[in-house]
């Protein structure tokens, strides 16, 4: 069974564009959840979709966005960026929605701001 | 809030060691607790995870943790280590919106 991807894999943008980033969770996998990984702030939560809906999300700006496609794959949306949005973007796949289910990780989309 | 604690940012240890890796967490109820590990370039992996039962839970890669409620903490421990267990590690918590929260990660260096 295929892992969870993330596509792009690396991204450079500059201040003030935006950028639409990727995934495709396993299989029969209906939850995705997006995590930003700093070296300064760790790994920080922002949002977890279920059946298209948003069920949860972090304390980020308005600037982060996400949605979900009836075939469970999901985009993040970052709007005018800022240099301090260069982070490592996490997506994890599950079966179910909240913290009981497994979550399965991506290898990331490492996006740098200049 | 909900928060994770992990005290040591790096830890050196030597091949076929003891490895103990801590963590404390800030939680009013039963928490979900689990810990991950993060190779280079790579996402992350769950290690193991605690909901209920035996405070004493094993993981994959010969990796327990023990959940002690009264000191509010899920250290991580293995026997031995092996050089490919090289990695950082996270401790996290499953908050009550069902989030979970990360700790910053413990990054483990093996010496041969």
């Amino acid at each position: 069974k295929a892992g969870v991807t993330q596509t792009p894999r690396y991204l450079i943008k500059t201040r003030g564009q935006q950028v639409t980033l990727s995934c495709s969770p396993i299989s029969g996998h209906r939850s995705v959840s997006w995590y930003q990984q700093t070296p300064g702030q760790g790994l920080q939560f922002l949002f977890e979709y279920f059946s298209e809906t948003q069920r949860n999300k972090g304390n980020f700006p308005g600037r982060f966005s996400g949605r979900q496609f009836s075939n469970s794959r999901s985009e993040m949306n970052v709007s005018t960026l800022e240099l301090g949005d260069s982070a490592l973007y996490l997506c994890a796949s599950s079966l179910g929605a909240g913290a009981l289910y497994e979550q399965y990780f991506g290898p990331g989309t490492r996006l740098t701001v200049t | 809030a909900q928060s994770v604690t992990q005290p040591d940012i790096h830890i050196t240890v030597s091949e076929g060691a003891s490895l103990e890796l801590r963590c404390n967490y800030s939680y009013g109820a039963t928490p979900y607790l689990f810990w991950y590990v993060q190779s280079p370039g790579q996402g992350l992996q769950l290690l193991l995870k605690y909901f209920s039962g035996d405070t004493l839970v094993q993981g994959i890669k010969g990796f327990e943790a023990e959940f002690k409620r009264s000191q509010s903490s899920f250290n991580l421990r293995k026997p031995s280590v092996h050089w490919s267990d090289a990695a950082e590690y996270f401790c996290a918590v499953g908050d009550r919106d069902d989030k979970i929260i990360f700790g910053k990660g413990t990054r483990l260096h093996i010496l041969p």
